[in-house]
């Protein structure tokens, strides 16, 4: 089975622009949620959908906002772009039930210029 | 706050030595999870150790639970340059009576292993 994956894998942005990252979770995970890594920190919970619905909700402004599809892939939006929102974008996948594994994708580097 | 947080930040070992890296998280989990990234790609997951566990192996890793102080350990044995990376703890944590978890992450390990 394939695993996880995003697109693009970089990208080049300018402050005030909007970005939309792509996911695609593995085949048979209902489950997707979205993660920051800013250089030299831990990735950050952004959000987390199952069944297409948010589930789950992190500390971020409402700049950002996520959607998941009827086949469970899943986008994440960022509006209004800040030099801070430079970071590398995860996306992981899950299966149903809770205490699961979750496994990541690649993930997309996002440069604010 | 970050909910994990790992213990040394950089670690610098010979191969053939064993790696030994500390998790403490500060409430209730569903279970914890290990991860390795190498150079800031993806996140590949080692193993998972649910709350009602104690220990855990896998191949050269083994991973210990001790909910009542609110931390794991992470052992790699006979380490090879190849485990050279970054390892991340993260807790599964229940959110608002949902039974799907978030995971919250450390600021990792830096693992080096030296020919």
């Amino acid at each position: 089975d394939a695993g996880v994956t995003q697109s693009p894998t970089h990208l080049i942005k300018t402050r005030g622009q909007q970005v939309t990252l792509r996911c695609s979770p593995i085949s048979g995970h209902k489950s997707v949620s979205w993660y920051q890594q800013v250089l030299g920190q831990g990735p950050q919970f952004i959000f987390q959908y199952y069944e297409k619905e948010e589930r789950g909700r992190g500390n971020f402004p409402d700049r950002f906002s996520a959607r998941q599809f009827p086949n469970y892939s899943s986008e994440l939006n960022v509006n209004a772009l800040l030099l801070g929102d430079s970071a590398l974008y995860l996306c992981a996948s899950s299966r149903t039930s809770d205490q699961e594994t979750q496994y990541f994708g690649p993930g997309t580097r996002l440069l604010v210029l | 706050s970050q909910q994990g947080e790992e213990d040394p930040q950089a670690l610098s070992i010979q191969e053939g030595e064993n790696a030994t890296m500390n998790c403490s998280y500060k409430t209730s989990i569903n279970n914890l999870q290990w991860y390795r990234q190498n150079s800031g790609r993806g996140l590949v997951h080692l193993i998972l150790i649910r709350s009602n566990e104690r220990e855990k192996h896998s191949g050269r890793l083994r991973v210990t639970l001790d909910t009542s102080k609110k931390s794991s350990s992470l052992l790699i044995t006979a380490s090879r340059a190849a485990d050279t990376a970054s390892y991340f703890c993260a807790t599964d944590v229940p959110d608002r009576g949902s039974t799907l978890g978030r995971l919250y992450f450390g600021r990792g390990t830096q693992l080096t292993v030296w020919p």
